[in-house]
């Protein structure tokens, strides 16, 4: 069955950076790109960023741009997300997520179960 | 603030049907983009229940449905369960500057 497997918690200090993985397995890795969004406390969903495993190419929102890389190994089918000066208001759950992108067409099936990071002082 | 409005929470006893409201803007919804949604139970990952504005994913329950007009879409969960308690989000392709994706806020199920 198709899966996105994600690295553990982590607990990151203030100005810190994380880096955070997804595995993916059961489909054709670069037949899909990769999404991140993320999820404070009690809030909602918010994108981050996305890129494609098939070229490297990447977009991102505007709120991360600068803060935020997303890369990928196409010969272990994993997808990394490095999020950088972390900040308090970063402590999130960072879900990966298949990403099905045509054009202005864009959905999300399925998602990782969620890497928990916690930045702290 | 989300981009797409979504009401916070709906209640509704077993069996019953409740919508949940998913509003727009001429830069997403308004601008005939699809919209999908997404199941979230307490504790775990969200779960695409629609996609495409009206299309269930295979194992999704007929009783959820998808709808969209002009500048909003809704989802409707009809003959509600207690396992339908939840929080579900809207999602829609967005060409503003705080796109490509915008998410609804969220709205909490409860079941009665």
């Amino acid at each position: 069955q198709i899966q996105l497997v994600q690295s553990g918690a982590e607990v990151k200090k203030s100005g810190a950076s994380v880096k955070v993985s997804c595995k993916a397995s059961g489909y054709t890795f670069i037949n899909y790109g990769i999404s991140w969004v993320r999820q404070a406390p009690g809030q909602g969903l918010e994108w981050m960023g996305w890129i494609s495993t098939y070229n490297g190419d990447s977009k991102y929102a505007q709120k991360f741009q600068g803060r935020v890389t997303v890369t990928t190994d196409t010969s272990t089918n994993t997808v990394y997300m490095e999020l950088r000066s972390l900040r308090f208001d970063d402590t999130a759950t960072y879900f990966c997520t298949r990403t099905k992108w045509f054009g202005e067409l864009l959905w999300f099936d399925p998602w990782g179960q969620g890497t928990l990071v916690t930045v702290s002082s | 603030q989300s981009v797409l409005t979504q009401p916070p929470s709906v209640s509704g006893a077993p069996g019953q049907t409740v919508t949940i409201s998913c509003t727009g803007t001429i830069s997403n919804i308004g601008a005939g983009h699809d919209v999908h949604w997404y199941q979230q139970l307490p504790g775990i990952a969200p779960k695409l229940l629609i996609y495409g504005n009206t299309n269930r994913p295979s194992g999704v329950p007929d009783r959820f449905s998808g709808s969209k007009s002009a500048t909003s879409a809704s989802l409707a969960i009809s003959g509600l369960q207690s396992e339908d308690e939840a929080d579900y989000y809207c999602q829609s392709y967005d060409t503003s500057l705080s796109g490509p994706v915008a998410f609804g806020g969220g709205t909490k199920v409860t079941v009665l």
